[in-house]
């Protein structure tokens, strides 16, 4: 079945630094995937959409220039959290829609960024 | 916000009980998911109902679909410890994009 990894699943970094979370799809193509972010025992916030080739689309509230989307592949998409803050630490996940018609969403497993 | 709203919010059940949860949004739907997630994982697809079903079954999976009320329930009967794990719904808004539900955690105690 459709696989999504997600790499790291967990960073530590010092506030101020920036940090870059990768998402493959690794048996399909996806030309869009998707950024969440969840806070403990919350539920998913979408963050934006990411779209290979062209700009993310950013969620109502989602500064653009502290989530930097990048999806230069169909396979590769990328979140960077530029100047990290303690209060960017949450759980960040990406789905990528599998293709083939269902509408399913594949999911990485997560990646959990602490900032100290 | 679009979010659903799910309950109840947390669920504490005996290993061979069946568990309900019920999710209710705000939107109209193409259809409409339940996800669940084990702690500090990711989201793993359970099912998916159409806005045209009513009804659908999957294993020990029952969902329901009420478009009239906006609502959705899940069922998961003869439930097992290793079924404990976070409960999502989630609603298609456009293609692939979903909007999910506030969450139900269940514990189901040997």
């Amino acid at each position: 079945g459709a696989v999504v990894s997600q790499h790291p699943s967990r960073v530590i970094c010092k506030s101020g630094t920036s940090v870059k979370i990768e998402c493959r799809s690794l048996d399909f193509q996806a030309t869009t995937m998707f950024w969440y972010r969840q806070f403990p025992k919350q539920s998913l916030m979408l963050m934006a959409t990411s779209n290979e080739g062209s700009k993310a689309t950013y969620e109502q509230g989602v500064e653009k220039d502290k989530f930097l989307i990048n999806h230069a592949s169909l396979t590769l998409s990328t979140l960077t959290v530029t100047s990290a803050h303690p209060e960017d630490s949450s759980f960040y996940i990406c789905s990528a829609g599998q293709g083939t018609g269902a509408n399913v969403l594949t999911f990485g497993a997560g990646s959990r960024l602490t900032v100290l | 916000s679009q979010q659903g709203e799910e309950d109840p919010q947390a669920l504490s059940i005996q290993e061979g009980e069946n568990a309900t949860m019920n999710c209710s949004y705000k939107t109209s739907i193409n259809n409409l998911q339940w996800y669940r997630q084990n702690s500090g994982r990711g989201l793993v697809h359970l099912i998916l109902i159409r806005s045209n079903e009513r009804e659908k079954h999957s294993g020990r999976l029952r969902v329901t679909l009420d478009t009239s009320k906006k609502s959705s329930s899940l069922l998961i009967t003869a439930s097992r410890a290793a079924d404990t794990a976070s409960y999502f719904c989630a609603t298609e808004t456009g293609t692939y994009k979903y909007i999910f539900g506030t969450g139900t955690r269940l514990k189901v105690l040997a």
